[in-house]
């Protein structure tokens, strides 16, 4: 079946270092992607999207890529920051047709930042 | 401006018990989702309602019943809870659903059923 994955479970990064988190998916006809960072305790908290008709969005100190050739989605934080340190998730747009409209979510990477 | 608001923040219950986990947005969405979050298992859309006087089942429904009480509240009941629905429960809501938006979630509902 269709679904969505990571690379890497755990990403242990210094300091002020720029970090990447990857997503695979394989649901071609996904349209629509999501990163989210969730904090110990807490919801996830929206980061950055991105729609299939681009390959690259940026934030402030974020940066998404996509590549559809290889069903790859990745994340790229500048700076790195200790309250950075949460898990990750990508998460695919999974439904079909007008007005369907679910997200399908990776199991996450912990990022933990080394001060 | 709260954004999505659930309660209770934590809840134990006993096989067999039954409860109702409250959820409302402020946000003047359309469309509300109730997801679980189990360890090693990333979130799993559980039901939602596209817009107001509709629901409709998602990837994991069994066990569960929902309420589209208005525009803001979106309810999700445990009828006879079992030690499976041990987890943590996600509300979310999200403009519209028929253009992609990112969803907007609360801080979650962590049940524990013993």
């Amino acid at each position: 079946g269709e679904s969505v994955g990571l690379h890497l479970p755990t990403l242990s990064v210094q300091e002020g270092d720029n970090s990447i988190i990857n997503c695979a998916y394989s649901n071609s006809a996904s349209d629509y992607f999501i990163w989210y960072k969730q904090e110990s305790g807490k919801g996830p908290q929206f980061i950055i999207d991105i729609r299939s008709n681009m390959d690259k969005r940026q934030g402030q100190r974020v940066t998404v890529l996509l590549n559809k050739t290889v069903k790859h989605l990745s994340l790229q934080i500048a700076a790195t920051q200790p309250g950075d340190s949460a898990v990750y998730f990508c998460a695919e747009n999974s439904g079909s047709g007008a007005g369907s409209y679910q997200l399908t979510f990776g199991k996450g990477t912990k990022l933990s930042v080394i001060p | 401006n709260a954004g999505v608001t659930q309660t209770p923040k934590f809840q134990v219950l006993k096989t067999g018990q039954s409860m109702t986990l409250q959820c409302a947005q402020d946000m003047n969405h359309n469309s509300m989702y109730w997801y679980r979050q189990d360890p090693g298992m990333g979130l799993r859309l559980i039901y939602y309602s596209a817009s107001e006087g509709t629901t409709d089942k998602g990837e994991v429904p069994n066990g569960y019943n929902v309420s589209r009480l208005n525009k803001r509240e979106f309810s999700l009941r445990l009828e006879s809870a079992a030690p499976s629905q041990t987890s943590v429960y996600f509300c979310a809501s999200t403009g519209s659903s028929s253009y992609n938006s990112p969803l907007h979630f609360g801080n979650g509902t962590r049940l524990t059923v013993t």
